[in-house]
């Protein structure tokens, strides 16, 4: 089954120091992949998205992830964030054979230290 | 823009009672999708909609119907709630294939049951 996995809940960082958020996925082809960012009490807005092509895709806020087809994954990074970066953090999955929908994987919280 | 509207935007239900979240996109969309939201388990597909008229199950069904009588509406029914299904309901919608950007979401149904 398809599956998306963020291996960590929860990151602190430094406000201005560089962030690298995980995402591992699962599934039999070559997936459509997104980032989500969800602030406080608020639905959810894409930050990014893979479909093909070049394999470093760039995003809204100065994000940018990196696809790796040997190692199935889509890392987001920032190089300097900034506090208004708090929130969770969601990659999903979109499955194209079949039904087409998201995966998500859990979420990781983003706290910055002032 | 609107985008997708969920109503209410809160509600707390008693154990036993019914009620419909309601669903609206203005953006022409032909896919419609329910997730929640729980704590740590990142978001789970409910049910979804392939266009008008059309429904089917996803992840976590039981406990819901849902309804496509309208292309841009989606509701949600709970024909008898349980505190289980205390959690953060979430609306999307796309075009085929995720469209130019994926999913768009409503801003949250915080539901309680007690």
């Amino acid at each position: 089954a398809q599956s998306v996995t963020q291996p960590d809940i929860h990151i602190t960082v430094s406000e201005g120091a560089s962030l690298e958020l995980r995402c591992n996925y699962s599934y039999g082809a070559t997936p459509y992949l997104f980032w989500y960012v969800q602030s406080p009490g608020q639905g959810l807005q894409l930050l990014l998205k893979y479909f093909s092509g070049d394999t470093l895709v760039q995003g809204i806020k100065g994000f940018e992830a990196e696809f790796k087809r040997s190692q199935s994954s889509f890392n987001l990074r920032k190089p300097s964030v900034h506090w208004s970066d708090a929130a969770e953090y969601f990659c999903a999955v979109g499955l194209i054979q079949g039904a087409q929908k998201l995966v998500f994987g859990q979420g990781t919280r983003l706290t910055i230290n002032p | 823009n609107a985008g997708v509207t969920q109503t209410p935007k809160f509600r707390v239900l008693k154990t036993g009672q019914s009620m419909t979240l309601l669903c609206a996109q203005d953006m022409n969309h032909e896919y419609m999708y329910w997730y929640r939201q729980d704590p740590g388990m990142g978001l789970r597909l409910i049910h979804y909609s392939v266009g008008e008229g059309t429904t089917a199950k996803g992840e976590v069904p039981d406990g819901y119907n849902v309804s496509r009588l309208k292309k841009q509406n989606f509701l949600l029914g709970l024909e008898s709630a349980a505190p289980s299904q205390t959690s953060v309901y979430f609306c999307a919608s796309s075009q085929p294939l995720y469209g130019s950007g994926g999913y768009t979401f409503g801003s949250g149904t915080r539901l309680t049951v007690v």
